[in-house]
């Protein structure tokens, strides 16, 4: 079946630094991911889709200056947390559609646990 | 706005017990409905899904039946398995209005005792 990979699977990182999580399609390619952020006992609650090669669209709420997605390829998007604080703990996961199947279909990524100290 | 409502876990079986998680929804329009596993160091799986009412989506032994008239997506197995410990999300996706997006609930962890 289609895989969905994230590297790094968890990072610790200082207040006020940047970190970088990428998701990966393996074996297919895909014309959107989705990116979702999980708090302890919460429900996921996506942050952004994001389209191969236009601008990332935002959820309502989400500082599109703090959470910088680059959707470059049709295999790859990335999520950078900029300027990181305690308060951006959390679990990501993004998914992607594949292109033949639209948006209807979504394969996730197994997670990128955030500790920000 | 739209939403998910998933019962609290963690819910604890014998092995070949009788499972249900419940769930229940509210959605402004014609949601279709699903049921995500997600199993330890994994990504979520489509588990199951229904796009209509009175709809039964079933997969692996497990089932869940769209009731229009309780706003519920009950996920039932009948005899449950070590291998089904899991946390399973209930979500739902509302089609035609400004948004095309998956809303999920809490997710409910399944730990299952042999």
């Amino acid at each position: 079946g289609a895989v969905v990979s994230q590297h790094p699977s968890r990072v610790i990182c200082k207040s006020g630094t940047s970190v970088k999580i990428e998701c990966r399609s393996l074996d297919f390619q895909a014309t959107t991911m989705f990116w979702y952020r999980q708090f302890p006992k919460q429900s996921l609650m996506l942050m952004a889709t994001s389209n191969e090669g236009s601008k990332a669209t935002y959820e309502q709420g989400v500082e599109k200056d703090k959470f910088l997605i680059n959707h470059a390829s049709l295999t790859l998007s990335t999520l950078t947390v900029t300027s990181a604080h305690p308060e951006d703990s959390s679990f990501y996961i993004c998914s992607a559609s594949p292109r033949t199947s639209g948006t209807d279909t979504q394969y996730f990524g197994p997670g990128t646990r955030l500790t920000v100290l | 706005g739209d939403s998910v409502t998933q019962m609290e876990g963690p819910v604890t079986l014998s092995e070949e017990a009788f499972l249900t998680i419940n769930c229940t929804y509210t959605a402004t329009g014609y949601p279709s409905l699903f049921w995500y596993v997600q199993y330890p160091g994994e990504g979520l799986q489509l588990l199951l899904k229904a796009t209509k009412a009175d709809d039964k989506g079933s997969n692996k032994g497990f089932e869940a039946t769209y009731r229009k008239e309780t706003t519920s997506f009950h996920l039932e197995k009948g005899s449950v398995q070590v291998s089904d410990s899991a946390v399973y999300f209930c979500a739902l996706r509302v089609y035609g209005g400004a948004t095309n997006k998956l809303i999920f609930g809490t997710g409910t962890l399944l730990a299952v005792q042999p």
